[in-house]
This record gives C-alpha cells, structure tokens and sequence, in this order.
C-alpha cells in the first residue's frame, strides 16, 4: 500500500463545474503539498498546509491532520485547470518528500 | 519570481552512450533533490543533497548513476551507460529545509 494515496485517479469535467480531488496518507508529516503538473513536464507547488485551510483564487486546499486526509477543491473549474494534481507529505527532520501517483484532470469546454 | 534552472530541457541518446543533466537551484537553497519520474507515476527520488553533501542515495543505481554538488550550489547527475530503461522525465527541485518545493522545467530523456 502506498504512503500516499490519491484519488481519483482520472477525472473529467465540464468547465464550470466543482472539483474535489482527495489524498490520504500513512505517515507522520510536517506538511502536505499540492502540486500541478501541466502537460510537458513542469511542477508548480500550489499550497503548503500543516493544518486547516488555505485559498488561492478559485483554489482551496483542506487538511484534517487527524484522519489523514486533505482535499484540494476547484471552484468554477476551466479548460486551463487541465493538469495531473499531485499531492506530496514532507516528513519531520528529514526533509524527504513522498508523492502520490497524481490526479489526471481534464475539464472540457 | 526566481527559478531553478535546468539543462538541457530535451536530450536523446543512444543506448550505451554517457548523458548530463545539469541544475542550477534557487540561490539559498540548501537541499536539492534529483527526481525520475516515469509518465503517469509520480516523481521518485534519486538523491538528495543537503549543501554539498548527499543525504539519500539509496534509489540511485549507481553502478551507472552518479551525481555531485561540488560547492554545495549547482548539481550535475549523470547517467553512463544509458539504457532503454532510463528514458524518463529528470526532475530537479530545491527547497528550504521541509519548505515549499521548486522543481526546475525537468530534463526529458529518450533512449533508442
């Protein structure tokens, strides 16, 4: 079983739309990461959370620390949010990174 | 906003032969890691470096992997020989200890 989980794996969309895409994990942590993927390769870390909820424009990140679970939502989704979500712990003190196998979304015009 | 650099953004090679990737992390940045990341799996790491030492290598193959960070800034990782198994995105990032991650634009590497 792996340390991190996402799902759902695949996920299609009409624009528009609301978006959840979840994580789970195993592991002690210091953070949770959010990352997007586009085609061609380059990763942009979209949140860091240790706890609660953060937002950036149509984004929102959640973390419940205690169930080990943390939810990235798109509000009003658009064809450009098309990416692979990726979700990534750090762990305590030892500055490693896990990820998940990411989120392939595709929102349709 | 600053960047990591990566170089080359493309590279194809034959099997057998010797091939370098090259980056260049967010100035301050101590840990840099070098990541593989097969298409539709998750980025896998290969080392990691904090300053010019290496703190995780135990992914590495290294009877054909190896990689430096000499002066504790720039990192080369090289491959030799290639082989077909290799072809893979190589994905370098840089953070401040346990903080956000940069990845670089990720060197794509084809074997034939």
């Amino acid at each position: 079983k792996n340390e991190v989980e996402q799902s759902p794996q695949n996920l299609t969309a009409q624009e528009g739309e609301f978006i959840t895409i979840n994580c789970s994990y195993s592991v002690g942590i210091s953070a949770l990461h959010w990352l997007q993927q586009h085609p061609g390769g380059g990763i942009v870390s979209l949140f860091m959370l240790s706890s609660g909820k953060k937002k950036h424009g149509r984004l929102i990140a959640t973390i419940n620390i205690q169930e080990k679970h943390s939810s990235l939502h798109i509000t009003a989704s658009h064809p450009r949010d098309s990416a692979v979500y990726i979700c990534a712990v750090s762990s305590p003190g030892t500055y490693k990174y896990i990820f998940g196998t990411g989120t392939r979304l595709k929102v349709l015009a | 906003e600053a960047e990591v650099a990566q170089s080359p953004r493309y590279k194809i090679t034959e099997k057998s032969q010797a091939v370098a990737f090259w980056c260049d992390p967010i100035s301050g940045h101590a840990t840099l890691y070098w990541y593989r990341q097969i298409l539709g799996q998750g980025p896998e790491l290969l080392v990691q470096f904090q300053d010019e030492s290496v703190v995780d290598d135990s992914q590495l193959p290294k009877d054909r992997f190896s990689a430096e960070r000499l002066k504790g800034v720039d990192s080369t990782l090289k491959i030799q020989p290639a082989e077909l198994g290799d072809s893979a995105m190589y994905l370098c990032a840089s953070s401040l200890e346990g903080e956000k991650l940069f990845f670089g634009s990720g060197t794509q590497l084809s074997v034939l």
